[in-house]
């Protein structure tokens, strides 16, 4: 089953802006995670965020969730060619023992 | 260095012939699990192991076997690969299992990928 879906499904943008990227679930969930996937390569943490959590920091990246609305984004500032990719959202059923992915959304920064 | 070591990396094989895909982790993680990547559909579970020695399906286990004889390795079988088994595959790893919150709890460590096609 498919819990995760990213939207939108490819974003073009110019070096120095932001990114912002959405992902939107279906059951309840304790975790959300978000990864990012060179092309073909394998995926990459990047960050974790607990359903009693609203907002978290990584660095240029910042994760919301929102449980009543079941979505979180994922927002990438001054962006970087280097951050050219795929990310994808994670989540895990409520707590289920399996962690199900979303379809993933390509990001391209040009420079 | 930890890592998530897969092999092959690439295979080009016929149908109907047995093949392994061998997947270790020297991190001493419990959880280890398989997907596949095909276009348009994201990753898909195949199979998962919370520990030694137990093992579950994911969303599309058919037409594989895993098996998780040490903590360390997971391999996975296709015992009569299929055209349609063509595709991309991670193993991943975690620390977690259940009584540490499960796979959603931590990062997953994935390795860099086994691309198959099947001819």
């Amino acid at each position: 089953s498919q819990q995760g879906e990213e939207d939108p499904q490819a974003l073009s943008i110019q070096e120095g802006e932001n990114a912002t990227m959405n992902c939107s679930y279906k059951t309840s969930i304790n975790n959300l995670q978000w990864y990012r996937q060179n092309s073909g390569r394998g995926l990459v943490h990047l960050i974790l965020i607990r359903s009693n959590e609203r907002e978290k920091h990584s660095g240029r990246l910042r994760v919301t969730l929102d449980t009543s609305k079941k979505s979180s984004s994922l927002l990438i500032t001054a962006s970087r060619a280097a951050d050219t990719a795929s990310y994808f959202c994670a989540t895990d059923e409520g707590g289920s023992e399996k962690l199900v992915f979303g379809k993933g959304m390509k990001l391209t920064v040009n420079p | 260095e930890a890592q998530v070591t897969q092999n092959p990396r690439y295979l080009i094989t016929v149908t109907g012939k047995k093949l392994t895909v061998t997947c270790s982790q020297n991190m001493n993680h419990e959880y280890m699990s398989w997907y596949r990547q095909d276009p348009g559909l994201g990753l898909r579970q195949i199979y998962y192991s919370m520990n030694v020695e137990v093992t579950d399906k994911g969303d599309v286990p058919e037409g594989y076997k895993v098996s998780r004889k040490e903590k360390r390795n997971f391999p996975l079988i296709l015992e009569s690969p299929s055209p349609n088994q063509t595709s991309l595959y991670f193993c991943a790893s975690s620390l977690s299992g259940l009584h540490r919150g499960g796979p959603g709890n931590q990062p997953q460590h994935f390795g860099d990928g086994t691309r198959l096609s099947i001819l």
